[in-house]
């Protein structure tokens, strides 16, 4: 089982270039989600999926964008890189249903420089 | 403002001793509340999912309790393992009238490291 692959890994970006971080799923999850970590910090939620065709602004979407056309796809553009942006990216997917668990990614760590 | 705080913010143990993390949260009403525990550099894994009218959900030597009327949680891990050396990552979801969002709020984690 596949689960939630983020790809890639590792990506060093400079300022002002842009990006694609990809993320897909293959257990048919109806959500989707992205968060950044930085350092010592918790998870927060930049943006977040409910379905196809659906997404909604997270608690930081600034400088960030997302398109969600499948079921399995939910990519994070960076159109403008900036060194805030620096940080740990986790792509997540769970299912609609009431107390079910969700399923996270690898992580994709990204530098700004 | 839907807040998650943990406490302690990092814990250092000896193996074989016991530990507990606490959780306090405003978020209101929710759907459920959920343990993570996240390996350095890996993504978070789910340990315990509780609703809030579950006092107490175990999974080996996890066990999470929840009281949903004071908004606190803790996880009580037993018998400490080097493998346990991890965050713990405290987690709520939103939910607003019957429909769940699917939001998930975030602690900032406690650091358990376990010494030999």
């Amino acid at each position: 089982n596949a689960g939630v692959t983020q790809t890639p890994k590792f990506r060093i970006l400079k300022i002002g270039q842009s990006m694609t971080l990809q993320c897909t799923q293959d257990m048919n999850h109806n959500y989707m989600y992205w968060y950044r970590q930085d350092p010592g910090m918790g998870l927060k939620l930049i943006y977040y999926s409910v379905g196809a065709g659906i997404t909604d602004k997270g608690e930081v979407p600034n400088g960030y964008n997302v398109s969600r056309s499948t079921t399995e796809d939910f990519p994070l553009r960076l159109e403008l890189a900036a060194p805030s942006q620096t940080s740990v990216y986790f792509c997540a997917s769970s299912s609609p249903r009431e107390n079910t668990e969700a399923f996270f990614g690898q992580g994709t760590r990204l530098t700004v420089v | 403002k839907n807040q998650v705080e943990q406490s302690p913010q990092s814990l250092i143990i000896l193996e074989g001793k016991n530990c507990t993390l606490q959780c306090n949260y405003t978020v209101s009403p929710f759907s459920n509340l959920r343990w993570y525990k996240q390996d350095t550099g890996r993504g978070p894994v789910s340990l315990t999912i509780m609703t809030f009218s579950e006092n107490t959900k175990s999974n080996g030597r996890y066990t999470a309790t929840l009281d949903a009327d004071t908004k606190q949680s803790s996880l009580h891990i037993t018998a400490s393992q080097l493998s346990d050396s991890a965050s713990y990552i405290c987690v709520v979801s939103e939910t607003h009238g019957s429909g769940n969002t699917g939001k998930l709020i975030f602690g900032q984690g406690t650091t358990l490291q376990v010494k030999p």
